[in-house]
């Protein structure tokens, strides 16, 4: 079952703008992971954050975790068009029998314009 | 990072018929899973791929519609079986090295089935 959901479902920006995309989740989690998905193909991994973090960074994606809210936030600064693309967020739920089985949230569409 | 080649990449299958989908991963890996996305949506785990054991399905696939294969821990096998038009998705194959380690994709199976 979707544990994620998330918000916006699409958002349409100019090149140059920042875009930022939230999570909710309904568990206790290990960790909170976003991808990336380009027109239909294998996803790719952004960042992952445990959930004794508060704060990651990698390159423009800053993300943020509120354990106590259970959500997540994915922030891209100063978008290109090359951003373009789905973004998920994805929980490996505590408690599991195995680890790393994620849960996907339902995907925002970020499209930026030239 | 790991590099998951999965095949074949697309398919058009008359429906009653199966389809094999390959999964090789270029170093081992201890977690195997096999996703499914249907058009427009998010992802759903199929399984768990356990080396040298049974697969371990989540509620709503079965073993016989889903027969799971993975003979080592660089390969895996997903059949989907007696196909119908509503099987029609993107299979994805991914893989995990660890706990709070992120999860590696294929590039997906585009299936249809007429």
């Amino acid at each position: 079952s979707q544990q994620g959901e998330e918000d916006p479902q699409a958002l349409s920006i100019q090149e140059g703008e920042n875009a930022t995309m939230n999570c909710s989740y309904k568990t206790s989690i290990n960790n909170l992971q976003w991808y990336r998905q380009n027109s239909g193909r294998g996803l790719v991994h952004l960042i992952l954050i445990r959930s004794n973090e508060r704060e990651k960074h990698s390159g423009r994606l800053r993300v943020t975790l509120d354990t106590s809210k259970k959500s997540s936030s994915l922030l891209i600064t100063a978008s290109r068009a090359a951003d373009t693309a789905s973004y998920f967020c994805a929980t490996d739920d505590a408690g599991g029998t195995s680890y790393g089985k994620l849960t996907f949230g339902q995907g925002t569409i970020l499209t930026v314009h030239p | 990072s790991a590099v998951i080649s999965q095949k074949p990449s697309r398919d058009i299958c008359q429906r009653g018929t199966s389809l094999t989908i390959q999964c090789q991963v270029d170093s081992q890996v201890t977690m195997m899973f096999w996703y499914r996305q249907q058009p427009g949506q998010s992802l759903t785990l199929i399984a768990t791929a356990n080396q040298g054991s049974e697969a371990t399905y989540e509620s709503g696939f079965v073993i016989d519609k889903f027969p799971i294969s993975r003979p080592n821990l660089t390969f895996s096998t997903l059949t989907v079986s007696n196909m119908s038009p509503e099987d029609s998705s993107i299979y994805l194959c991914s893989a995990t090295w660890g706990y709070n380690s992120p999860l590696h994709f294929g590039n997906g199976t585009r299936l249809t089935v007429t």
